[in-house]
Parts: C-alpha cells; sequence; structure tokens
C-alpha cells in the first residue's frame, strides 16, 4: 500500500469547518482513499472514502485533487465529538488491507 | 444489526502464558482483519480471514495466529506471551474485504502482559 503524509495535530474551534490535509504522492490508479477516524478508547470508526471524485455523505465531504497525489476531509461544523485521530489511508484495488499512519489528532475548543 | 463484538474486553496473563481472543463479525460480513495497536507502533495489520481461509499476512511472528470458523467468528491466538505483547487488539469486518467498502471495527481487547 502507498504511504501517506498527514500533519500531526490540528485544532479547530467548535462549528467551525475543518479541513484535514492528506498527502499522497506515490498513490496508483487503483488505490481508493479511505478516511477513518479513532476516538479515544474505541476502535477506528470509518468516515468516508473515494476514488477520484469528490465525495459528500453525512458525517463529511472528500475533496479529491485532480491529479488524485492530495486529498482533503471537511467536516463542515466541527463539534466537541468530532475530536479524535483522523487517519487517511490508501487501499488498492486488490483489497489489501489498511496500512495506518500516524494519524492526524483533532482537537476541538469550545 | 449489532456490531462487531469482541471478547473479552480486558486481558491480563502472564509472560509465556497463550490467550486466545474473539472476533463477531456483522451478521453477513464475510472478511474478519486483525490488527494491533500500541502507543509505539501504531495501527499494525496482523491477518485477514475471507470464507474460513487466511488470505493476507501481516510481518508478526508465528506466535501470532488465528482462524476463522464457518459462521464467520474468528479467534486471534497468541503463544508464549512477551511483554511486548500488551497492545490494543482490533478486528475489523466487511462484507468482502474489498478496497470500495469500508470496514467496521470492533472496540478491542486489551491484553495485558505481566
Amino acid at each position: 500500500d502507498a504511504k501517506t503524509t498527514q500533519p500531526n495535530s490540528m485544532e479547530s474551534n467548535e462549528e467551525e469547518p475543518v479541513h484535514l490535509p492528506c498527502n499522497h504522492s506515490t498513490i496508483s490508479g487503483t488505490d481508493y482513499i479511505h478516511w477513518y477516524r479513532q476516538l479515544p478508547s474505541q476502535g477506528p470508526e470509518y468516515v468516508i472514502h473515494g476514488l477520484t471524485s469528490n465525495v459528500n455523505n453525512r458525517m463529511a465531504s472528500l475533496a479529491i485533487a485532480e491529479d488524485r497525489k492530495s486529498s482533503t476531509l471537511i467536516l463542515h461544523r466541527a463539534t466537541l465529538r468530532d475530536a479524535a485521530v483522523y487517519y487517511c489511508i490508501l487501499r488498492d484495488g486488490y483489497g489489501q488491507n489498511f496500512v495506518f499512519g500516524p494519524g492526524t489528532r483533532l482537537s476541538v475548543l469550545p | 444489526k449489532a456490531g462487531v463484538t469482541q471478547t473479552p474486553r480486558y486481558l491480563i496473563k502472564t509472560r509465556g502464558q497463550q490467550v486466545t481472543l474473539s472476533c463477531s463479525p456483522i451478521s453477513g460480513h464475510r472478511s474478519v482483519s486483525w490488527y494491533q495497536q500500541t502507543p509505539g507502533q501504531g495501527l499494525q495489520f496482523l491477518f485477514e480471514y475471507f470464507s474460513e481461509t487466511q488470505r493476507n499476512k501481516g510481518n508478526f511472528p508465528g506466535r501470532f495466529s488465528g482462524r476463522q470458523f464457518s459462521n464467520s467468528r474468528s479467534e486471534m491466538n497468541v503463544s508464549t506471551l512477551e511483554l511486548g505483547d500488551s497492545a490494543l487488539y482490533l478486528c475489523a469486518s466487511s462484507p468482502l474485504g474489498g478496497s470500495y467498502t469500508e470496514a467496521f471495527f470492533g472496540q478491542g481487547t486489551r491484553l495485558t502482559v505481566v
């Protein structure tokens, strides 16, 4: 699996949008971009995933660069419950398993 | 729909002992993967089972093994426990295990080796 690079930590104010960046310059054409988050004392939780086009769901939006070498997870209005470690992961089309990096620790300030 | 269930939630074992952890996937899911999470190494993939067959394996010693039953429930076993095996062990299930689908994680089993 190709590697990803994320900032170690980010901070946001409650009810403001948060943009979490991820670089994946060695991404291949069959790699899907997945985002998971892990709240304290819990297992990782699926957030969103995409291949080429931008994706939206009830939790977040995923913006994928045209060259696919970077992506951004967008939380439209951060809440205190969004404080977690966010992992950006690439999974190839053959279904190889997750390779987790250190992720971005998001703090949300009231 | 019930989520992924891991038992037990907490476990304390002594060096040299062996341990078996259990994972019940979401009903209908055929793929179960196991991960080890430690503060120093983060989340690391152990192995994946699909339809009772090991499909992928991470870079862990042979002391770590697993199996999957016909009802998709999975167990992992660690023999000759070492202090460094203390970790949170997570399992994840998905319908087919492909990269285009999401995986659902359990809350994990926290193993402490003393």
